[in-house]
C-alpha cells in the first residue's frame, strides 16, 4: 500500500462545476497537508496549506482534512477553464520531507 | 520577492556522463529539499539540506549527491546518466518554523 493514494483521472467537468480531489494516506503521523496545482512541464505551485483536521477556505479553493478517516479533499468552486491543470496532494509529519499523490489531471470545458 | 529559482531549465546529455543542478531558495529560507518528478507521477524525494546539513535522503543511488552553499543556495549532482534519469528535477524551500514548502519552476533533465 503507498503511503499517500490519489486518483490519477483525468477529470473532465464543465465550466462552472463543483470539482472535487481527494487522497488518502497510510501514515497517521502526517500533520501537515498541502495542495499544489501543476501546469504542464511547470513547477507545482502551492495553493493550500492546512495543519491537522479541518476545514480551510481560500476564494473558490476549500480544502478539508479528516485525520480519523485519513483522507483528505480539495473543492474547487466555479471552475474555469484556467483550472486546467494537474493536482497534487501532499503531506508530512513535521519538517519531513513532503510524500505526493501521484496527481489528478483536470480539465474544465469551456 | 523572488521565489525559488532553478537553472538551467532544460538539458540535455548523454548517458553515462554527469550533470550539476543548481537552486536558489527564498530569500532568508535556509532548508532545501530536491524531488525527481517523472512523467504521470508526483514528486519523489532525493535530499533535504538544512544549515548547509543533510537532514534526510530518499531512496536513490549513491550516483546522486548534493550540497548547500553558505548563501543556502543548493546544487545536485547526479553521475554516470541513466535513460531512466530522465526527469523534471524540482527545488523546494521552506522557511524556519514553516511545514510549507515552494517549488521552483523544475529542470528538465532528458538522458539520450
Amino acid at each position: 500500500q503507498k503511503e499517500v493514494e490519489q486518483d490519477p483521472g483525468p477529470l473532465s467537468v464543465p465550466e462552472g462545476a463543483i470539482v472535487s480531489l481527494n487522497c488518502t494516506y497510510s501514515n497517521s503521523a502526517f500533520q501537515y497537508f498541502m495542495w499544489y496545482r501543476q501546469y504542464s512541464r511547470k513547477g507545482p505551485e502551492l495553493l493550500m496549506y492546512t495543519y491537522s483536521s479541518g476545514n480551510k477556505e481560500d476564494g473558490r479553493f476549500t480544502a478539508q482534512v479528516d485525520k480519523s478517516s485519513k483522507y483528505i479533499s480539495l473543492f474547487i468552486r466555479d471552475s474555469q477553464p484556467s483550472d486546467s491543470a494537474t493536482y497534487l496532494c501532499a503531506m508530512s509529519a513535521g519538517n519531513t520531507p513532503l510524500v505526493f499523490g501521484k496527481g489528478t489531471r483536470l480539465s474544465v470545458i469551456a | 520577492d523572488a521565489g525559488v529559482t532553478q537553472s538551467p531549465t532544460h538539458l540535455i546529455k548523454t548517458r553515462g556522463q554527469h550533470v550539476t543542478l543548481r537552486c536558489s531558495p527564498i530569500s532568508g529560507h535556509k532548508s532545501v529539499s530536491w524531488y525527481q518528478q517523472v512523467l504521470g507521477q508526483g514528486p519523489q524525494f532525493i535530499f533535504q539540506y538544512y544549515e548547509k546539513e543533510e537532514r534526510g535522503r530518499g531512496n536513490f543511488p549513491d550516483r546522486f549527491s548534493a550540497r548547500q552553499f553558505p548563501n543556502y543556495s543548493s546544487e545536485l549532482n547526479v553521475n554516470a546518466l541513466l535513460l531512466g534519469d530522465s526527469a523534471l528535477y524540482l527545488c523546494a524551500s521552506r522557511g524556519s518554523g514553516g511545514r510549507e514548502a515552494f517549488f521552483g519552476q523544475g529542470t528538465r533533465l532528458t538522458v539520450v
